[in-house]
This record gives C-alpha cells, structure tokens and sequence, in this order.
C-alpha cells in the first residue's frame, strides 16, 4: 500500500534562512510525487512533481525537491525563506488516488 | 482557463440531513477525485471518476457517494450526516486519460461542511 510520511508536524525558520522539509513514502512502483502548499482555509497548490527522469525537480517559488529512490525520500528544499511561504506544505504519492502526509506547518520569523 | 470550482464554498447541516456537493474540473480534464480534510486525519482520498465511472474508491462507509456526469462535472453526495463529517471537502481534476502517465491534479478551493 502506498503511505507517505511528513515527520516534521511544525517547523519554524528565519526569513532568508534556508528550508528543507522532509518526505518518506512508501510505494511498490515507481512512485509519482507531490508536493502541495495549502494557505488556511484555501485549496492545494501544486508546488512540483516527480513521475521519472531527473532526479532534482524544480517548481514554482523558488522551490526544488530530490527523488531519492535508495531512502525512499522526496525532501522540499528553499535556498530563502520569505515571509509569504508561511503555510502547511504536504507531501502526497500516486496518481488521481493520492495519499497525502499529514504535513508540515512552516512559521517564518521575521 | 478557469480552475476547478466547487460550490458552494461554506455548508451549515443537521445531523440526519443529506448533503451534495458540486465540483467542476478544468475544462477538457475527464478526471475528478474527492478528498476529505480533517484536523484530525489529515486528507484523506474519498474516490475518484473518470467518464462518469468511479475509478478508485477510499475507506468511506456507504453514506459517501458520487457521481459524474457527461461533461465532467462531479457531485458527491453524504447520506445521514453524522458530527463527524464536519470537514474540508476538496476536489481535484486532472488530465489523465486511462493508462497514460504523467498527470498532476489541481485542486478547488473546497466546501467548508460543518454538521451541527
């Protein structure tokens, strides 16, 4: 069964600082993965995705992630933090049945 | 290009009441999955509908149902409303066609449910 894993709940950095916020999943094949970024009360943002192909995917904002097939990892990585990335960020694995982290809640300082 | 819509957006319910749900996709996306969103168990997948058959199902009991029709629009129905279906509902369309790869959803803005 598909599963993915967000072990940080809640996260806090400086703005400017740099983020990474991690995502183990779970999955018999080769996975297709997500990352979402949910202001409250809103919908999900697609951050970026992996099906295949290059390991290191970039998406919108700044951000990056690295499909690492040997720790079974996806981690969202920013070089800067800003002020407006304040949000919960969920990481998700499949297709049009997704299973979804329980997500991480990042808090940037000022 | 307009993005996935549901409506409405906020729903104040009795337990023992039905509710409905309305979403439609992006336009030319065929398929449209439902998610539940709660505090406590996070999101989770309720099912999805490609040319108006259900595709994937999740753990839901029976009381959560859907539909799909020729243009893509979906509406998910919950029978019997129990406090606990309180939730976000979001959904979600994509492009994918059977047996092809390489899709991403894109999610709607979500009818806020409260069972009082």
């Amino acid at each position: 069964a598909q599963s993915v894993t967000q072990p940080d709940i809640h996260i806090t950095v400086s703005e400017g600082a740099s983020l990474e916020l991690r995502c183990n999943y779970s999955y018999g094949a080769t996975p297709y993965l997500f990352w979402y970024v949910q202001s409250p009360g809103q919908g999900l943002q697609l951050l970026l995705k992996y099906f295949s192909g290059d390991t290191l995917v970039q998406g919108i904002k700044g951000f990056e992630a690295e499909f690492k097939r040997s720790q079974s990892s996806f981690n969202l990585r920013k070089p800067s933090v800003h002020w407006s990335d304040a949000a919960e960020y969920f990481c998700a694995v499949g297709a049009n049945d997704m299973r979804f982290g329980a997500g991480t809640r990042l808090t940037v300082k000022p | 290009k307009a993005g996935v819509t549901q409506t409405p957006r906020y729903l104040i319910k009795t337990r023992g009441q039905q509710v409905t749900l309305s979403c439609s996709p992006i336009s030319g996306h065929r398929s449209v999955s439902w998610y539940q969103q709660t505090p406590g168990q996070g999101l989770q997948f309720l099912f999805e509908y490609f040319s108006e058959t259900q595709r994937n199902k999740g753990n839901f009991p029976g009381r959560f149902s859907g539909r799909q029709f020729s243009n893509s629009r979906s509406e998910m129905n919950v029978s019997t409303l129990e406090l606990g279906d309180s939730a976000l509902y979001l959904c979600a369309s994509s492009r994918r066609d059977r047996g092809s790869k390489g899709t991403e959803a894109f999610f709607g803005q979500g009818t806020r449910l409260t069972v009082v």
